[in-house]
């Protein structure tokens, strides 16, 4: 089936530095990806939707300038966080589909836990 | 707008007892509804999706969920709880119209009692 690696599982860094999370379709091409941040206990609230080869889609309240998604190829998109500080500390997810995601379904990496210290 | 709500933040079943997770939604157009499972630190696997089809869905896992429309209600369902079912579970909403978004609920944790 269809495989996401997202890379790092879990990262330390400290405030006011940068930090990129990579998310890779493996086995399909993935023409949308989509970011997620979840705090503890919480649901998924999704920050961006990125199209390969277009600008990123930001939900309302969502910093472009912090959050900055590149989706520069069909099996690869990145999330980096700027000038980090403790309240990005989160579990991020990215998800990605080929094509249609209602029909091709929608396929989620791991997570990445961000702490910033 | 398309929105779900899960009842119960927190259930508890005994290992072998039905498991019941509830999930309504709100959508003003025909919906496509899914249900996730999220283990600690890891993303999320899905378990079963409705896309209009039959409207009992079955999943993996022994997992099921029906589709029903007059009470705008997705709620899922396994006869015999497994210890190895607890877990986080959300329920999902999205439809053609919403570039494909997915709307997650709250969430709803599932503990198994031995």
């Amino acid at each position: 089936g269809a495989v996401v690696s997202q890379h790092p599982s879990w990262v330390i860094c400290k405030s006011g530095t940068s930090v990129k999370i990579e998310c890779r379709s493996l086995d399909f091409q993935a023409t949308t990806m989509f970011w997620y941040r979840q705090f503890p206990k919480q649901s998924l609230m999704l920050m961006a939707t990125s199209n390969e080869g277009s600008k990123a889609t930001y939900e309302q309240g969502v910093e472009k300038d912090k959050f900055l998604i590149n989706h520069a190829s069909l099996t690869l998109s990145t999330l980096t966080v700027t000038s980090a500080h403790p309240e990005d500390s989160s579990f991020y997810i990215c998800s990605a589909s080929e094509g249609d995601g209602l029909n091709y379904g929608y396929t989620f990496g791991s997570g990445t836990r961000l702490t910033v210290v | 707008a398309q929105s779900v709500t899960q009842l119960g933040s927190h259930v508890s079943v005994s290992e072998g007892a039905l498991v019941l997770l509830r999930c309504n939604y709100s959508s003003s157009v025909p919906p496509y509804l899914f249900w996730y499972v999220q283990y600690p630190n890891q993303g999320l696997q899905l378990l079963l999706k409705y896309t209009s089809a039959a409207t009992l869905v079955k999943g993996i896992n022994g997992f099921e969920a029906e589709f029903k429309k007059s009470e705008t209600s997705f709620h899922l369902t396994k006869p015999s709880a497994h210890m190895s079912d607890a877990a986080e579970y959300f329920c999902a909403v999205t439809s053609y119209s919403s570039a494909s978004k997915i709307i997650f609920g709250s969430g709803t944790r599932l503990s198994i009692r031995p």
